[in-house]
């Protein structure tokens, strides 16, 4: 049990420019979360796959957000046409839906759009 | 929708001393969990403690104690001799019971506890 894993750790894009980050769960992990976390405020909810199905988005995840977790493993999160409001840090988390309120964290990956 | 509120931007405490960290939060819910994350330099969210709305006890680890007032929708945390470790972003945040929500959890702003040595 390695943790909830993050790649990459820092991205710095220019304004118009698509990215992807991925996250790797704790592997018995059936659910996966996105928060996005902007400075100096708590983490947002964006979306959450229970195995490979995406059982909910936030109105925060506009059209330019995607999400998949293919095979119910990997989740990978893209965000195309960047804008300087997608500057944040984006976390993952992972839990086994049974011991369901205990949440394991990445350490998020830093987006800055330039 | 739930909301929390942490009225505290930022806390200093003197090593070995005690704070408490300030939480209060809004729902029409009966049942529900609160919990307190730990939010270090390194950015992993860890959690600290959490309590169950229909407990009346309230949660205890360690040195970490919260005051669960559940009629006045209060939620604060008791950092008992602190060290120098705890210094961090603290979230309050809490979710709904039923499981067919998701488990998505509602997050405060966070406050930043200092420790003094």
């Amino acid at each position: 049990d390695t943790g909830v894993s993050q790649d990459p750790r820092h991205k710095i894009t220019k304004r118009g420019q698509n990215v992807t980050f991925r996250c790797d769960p704790i592997s018995e992990h059936n659910r996966l979360y996105w928060y996005r976390q902007t400075l100096g405020q708590g983490p947002e909810f964006l979306t959450y796959f229970q195995n490979e199905a995406q059982l909910e988005k936030s109105r925060l995840l506009s059209d330019r957000f995607s999400a998949e977790r293919p095979k119910g493993s990997f989740s990978t999160l893209e965000i195309q046409r960047t804008e300087q409001g997608d500057s944040a840090m984006y976390l993952c988390a992972s839990t086994t839906g049974t011991d369901a309120e205990k949440l394991f964290f990445g350490s998020g990956t830093q987006l800055s759009v330039l | 929708a739930q909301t929390v509120t942490q009225s505290q931007p930022e806390m200093s405490v003197q090593e070995a001393e005690t704070v408490t960290l300030s939480c209060t939060y809004d729902t029409s819910e009966s049942d529900y969990y609160l919990f307190w994350y730990k939010q270090p330099p390194s950015r992993q969210m860890i959690l600290v403690i959490r309590q169950e709305a229909y407990k009346q006890q309230n949660a205890t680890e360690n040195r970490f104690s919260v005051n669960f007032q559940k009629a006045a929708k209060s939620f604060s945390l008791k950092i008992s001799d602190s060290q120098l470790g705890d210094a961090a972003m603290y979230f309050c945040a809490y979710r709904s019971q039923p499981m067919e929500y998701g488990n998505k959890l509602v997050f405060g702003a966070g406050t930043i506890l200092r420790v003094k040595s």
